[in-house]
């Protein structure tokens, strides 16, 4: 059964502090992972998938199949990071819905 | 492009009354989605379409009915609205866009049950 895990309900942090956001899964297969964020009053959105390795906004996230993990990181958090973070995974070839988890707020404290 | 476009975008029902939720995207998408959003549940898959033509049952399907109506219309039905079914819907497509093989949500559509 596909599952993610995303432990922390709430993560506040001060401005200019290293963020990270964590995220566990559990998938048979070769799994494809994503971290999608929602912004005040706004659609939830992509923030980055692991196959594109790219930093967007200032975050990365790095698969780590042996720990079964993908953990959302910044080394420096901006107020406007503030928002809910969703960890998602589906199979590798797009052909099974997108599972989430129950996400993350982030908040940034000026 | 608008992407994906969901109606209504605010709704309140009386128990027991029913409702469609309209989902449209234009992006030539195959699949499309039904989720909920509740606080500290996440997203949860009511239900989707993997192409024109079928749909299935996600994770919270009880309550609900879908039509894939064609390519670019996937509606959601309460048939008798349950205070349980108060929550934030999101219908979103997948499908290649700029080369990525992505979800794309809709703004969501707010749905209080009294």
């Amino acid at each position: 059964a596909q599952r993610v895990t995303q432990p922390e309900k709430l993560l506040s942090v001060f401005k200019g502090a290293p963020v990270e956001l964590k995220c566990n899964y559990s998938y048979s297969g070769s799994p494809e992972l994503f971290w999608y964020v929602q912004y005040s009053r706004q659609r939830l959105q992509l923030l980055l998938r692991h196959i594109s390795r790219e930093s967007i906004k200032g975050f990365t996230a790095d698969l780590n199949k042996g720990e079964t993990s993908f953990h959302l990181k910044k080394p420096f958090a901006q107020e406007e990071d503030s928002a809910m973070y969703y960890c998602a995974l589906s199979s590798f070839s797009g052909n099974t819905p997108l599972v989430f988890g129950k996400g993350t707020r982030l908040s940034v404290i000026a | 492009n608008a992407g994906v476009t969901q109606t209504p975008k605010f709704q309140v029902l009386k128990t027991g009354q029913s409702m469609t939720l309209q989902c449209a995207q234009d992006m030539n998408h195959n699949s499309m989605y039904w989720y909920r959003q509740d606080p500290g549940m996440g997203l949860r898959l009511i239900y989707y379409s993997a192409s024109e033509g079928t749909t299935d049952k996600g994770e919270v399907p009880n309550g609900y009915n879908v039509s894939r109506l064609n390519k670019r219309e996937f509606s959601l039905r309460l048939e008798s609205a349950a205070p349980s079914q108060t929550s934030v819907y999101f219908c979103a497509s997948r499908g290649v866009s700029s080369g990525a093989n992505v979800l794309t949500f809709g703004a969501g559509s707010r749905l209080t049950v009294l």
